[in-house]
């Protein structure tokens, strides 16, 4: 079935880096545009960041941007994202989603990231 | 950046009843609107697309409406399985692709 698998989450201290993986299957991974999205504990979603299928085009939140690195491995059917210069306010559910028309059609079950010392 | 407002916060409403929810965009989206139901431990769900197009599996019972910046997510006959919280999120004018901030349905 199709199929989103996040990786990589746990506990770092401000500064520090973390990555996040996200395993697809199910589906023709290369064929699809993918984005990372967070949810801080108790608040809304956020979009984080998005990835064209060939990497081609990137874009990122305001938030996130010149700290975190999108990528895409479309060969290993994986989607990446690299955290640096974490602070506090990046602790939250981060999810892997694939794109349908520009809205998030399939969600990954998240992966924890807190940030603290 | 265009900012989507949700309303009511918290919708009290009883099994069988009708729900309405609310999402306005700060500037016209045109149909460019997805809307997500979440339980809680849960990933979203997309539930809507293009403002009314039910995605996969989605029963008749959610509709959505509107285009520009009113838009409207009606949940017919609520079941026990749809007290959630639903977001909406916009993809007309990005980047950033928005969310609003959420309407938590619950049992009256």
């Amino acid at each position: 079935q199709v199929q989103l698998v996040e990786s990589g989450g746990g506990l770092v201290k401000p500064g520090g880096s973390l990555r996040l993986s996200c395993a697809a299957s199910g589906f023709t991974f290369g064929d699809y545009y993918m984005s990372w999205i967070r949810q801080a504990p108790g608040k809304g979603l956020e979009w984080v960041s998005y990835i064209s299928s060939s990497a081609s085009t990137i874009y990122y939140a305001d938030s996130v941007k010149g700290r975190f690195t999108i990528s895409r491995d479309n060969p290993k059917n994986s989607l990446y994202l690299q955290m640096n210069s974490l602070r506090a306010e990046d602790s939250a559910v981060y999810y892997c989603a694939r794109l349908l028309v520009r809205a998030f059609d399939i969600w990954g079950q998240g992966t924890m990231v807190t940030v603290s010392s | 950046e265009i900012v989507m407002t949700q309303s009511p916060a918290t919708l009290s409403v009883s099994p069988g009843e009708r729900a309405t929810l609310s999402c306005r965009a700060s500037q016209s989206v045109s149909s460019n609107l997805a809307w997500y139901q979440q339980k809680p431990g849960q990933a979203p769900r997309l539930l809507i697309y293009g403002a009314s197009t039910r995605a996969t599996g989605i029963p008749a019972r959610f509709s959505g409406s509107g285009s520009g910046t009113e838009f409207t997510l009606t949940i017919s006959s609520l079941q026990s399985g749809d007290f959630a919280v639903y977001y909406c999120q916009q993809y007309n004018n990005w980047p950033p692709l928005t969310f609003g901030g959420g309407t938590k349905v619950e049992i009256k």
